[in-house]
């Protein structure tokens, strides 16, 4: 099985940047995922990425490093509506080519 | 990217009543779909993954007579939760894939249900 770990709540300022940590264990690693979330409503797909190294995409960039069971989500020039749970998702060659294996969520509260 | 949608978005209904939960891929083939539980301030659990034209492989502690899943088509898959009880009340998701060769394959995440049994 799988273990992911992030941190549950963090609490930044507008404006700022925040990095949110997930760690993982897995056998078989075949990806691994960040999603968004709002309160009551369902993830939006954020980032992916299979090979270490930094992907960016506007104001996020996810960082992955295989052989630390490592990845964090980094988010600049912060803004009110960044508020909402981050969550780290895992894809496992031994569970299935297309399951994800999620962590609890990082809760992020944006203040002015 | 992908939609999908789910429906209904929210449902109240008696304990011991069946309540099904549809989940659509309205611009891509779904050749595997998910289905999630959330409960408040937790993470996504897995709950089953259907493909279309055959059983659903349920996640252990998943009651696989209670949560019937059919996946009849490449494009709509339901959850129905027969003889709800209060406990079964939560936020389920679907989440649809179109199962290609490629990696970076990702899930796509319907709105949500909320369901709440009285």
């Amino acid at each position: 099985g799988q273990n992911i770990d992030q941190p549950t709540e963090m609490t930044a300022t507008e404006g700022a940047i925040v990095q949110i940590n997930c760690t993982y264990q897995t056998s078989g690693f075949n990806g691994l995922f960040w999603y968004q979330q709002h309160a009551g409503e369902a993830p939006t797909f954020l980032s992916y990425n299979v090979l270490d190294g930094l992907e960016e995409k506007g104001r996020f960039s996810s960082f992955l490093s295989r052989s630390k069971g490592y990845s964090y989500l980094l988010l600049k020039e912060l803004q009110m509506k960044d508020s909402a749970s981050y969550l780290c998702a895992v894809r496992d060659h031994e569970a299935g080519s297309y399951q994800l294996t999620f962590g609890k969520g990082t809760k992020l509260s944006v203040i002015p | 990217g992908a939609v999908v949608s789910q429906h209904p978005s929210r449902v109240i209904c008696k304990s011991g009543t069946s309540v099904k939960i549809e989940c659509r891929s309205l611009d891509f083939q779904a050749t595997t779909m998910f289905w999630y539980r959330q409960f408040p301030k937790q993470s996504l659990m897995l709950m089953a993954t259907s493909n279309e034209g055959s059983k659903a492989t349920y996640e252990q502690g998943v009651e696989k007579d209670k949560f019937l899943i059919n996946h009849a088509s490449l494009t709509l898959s339901t959850l129905t939760v027969t003889s709800a009880h209060p406990e079964d009340s939560s936020f389920y998701i679907c989440s649809a894939s179109s199962g290609g060769l490629a990696i970076q394959e990702t899930q796509y995440f319907g709105p949500g249900t909320r369901l709440l049994v009285l």
